[in-house]
């Protein structure tokens, strides 16, 4: 499968530190995208990185990428307790028709 | 806010029933999805439409059947509800670009949460 890997699966932290999640997979992408997902809810897209892009911001999201490597990480500086949520990882890899969503991290930000 | 709406919210049957979810979104999107998810747990693509009258069968199987007769509506049905189809099923859907060769982001609706008794 080239379905896109978050590491770690699971990140406590207390509000106002940084927290950093991982995404590897396997084959060659168009783009790699982001995901938010609150209890019970949705998943809301939170950023796009193309292939031939390095880095993206968003307000408080750092986004990196390093296609030779075949990652991603995810950045989110200065946490608060309403970032508690499980984020996705999800590739756009050539020859596919639709995305492949990753199993999550799931973060949990203490006040 | 993403305009995609999924009814029921939640539902509770019994085994054996026909079961139909309702999809709906206004942004006039070709492409739409269903998603099966157990809670916590990765997503899993069960369906998917590149729009009118065009179904596919995504990566996990599924007894599900899918219609796509309006641009705005994709709803999924369960023949014969198993205890088996307990989940929560996501509903999305995205743009096409015209000749473009890679995917949009995808715009998920809340979910519909379903136990089979």
């Amino acid at each position: 499968s080239q379905q896109g890997e978050e590491d770690p699966q699971a990140l406590s932290i207390q509000e106002g530190e940084n927290a950093t999640m991982n995404c590897s997979y396997k084959t060659s992408i168009n783009n790699l995208q982001w995901y938010r997902q609150n209890s019970g809810r949705g998943l809301v897209h939170l950023i796009l990185i193309r292939s031939n892009e390095r880095e993206k911001h968003s307000g408080r999201l750092r986004v990196t990428l390093d296609t030779s490597k075949k990652s991603s990480s995810l950045l989110i500086t200065a946490s608060r307790a309403a970032d508690t949520a499980s984020y996705f990882c999800a590739t756009d890899a050539s020859g596919y028709s639709t995305l492949t969503f990753g199993k999550g991290t799931m973060l949990l930000v203490s006040p | 806010e993403a305009d995609i709406y999924q009814t029921p919210r939640y539902l509770v049957i019994g085994t054996g029933k026909k079961i139909t979810l309702e999809c709906s979104q206004t942004m006039g999107h070709d492409k739409m999805y269903w998603y099966q998810q157990d809670p916590g747990m990765e997503l899993h693509l069960i369906h998917y439409s590149y729009g009118v009258n065009s179904t596919e069968k995504g990566d996990l199987s599924s007894e599900s059947t899918v219609s796509r007769i309006r641009t705005e509506h994709f709803p999924l049905t369960l023949e014969s509800a198993r205890p088996s189809h307990t989940s929560q099923y996501l509903c999305a859907s995205s743009e096409s670009r015209p000749g473009g060769s890679y995917n949009q982001p995808q715009h998920f609706g809340d979910g519909t949460r379903l136990s089979i008794l």
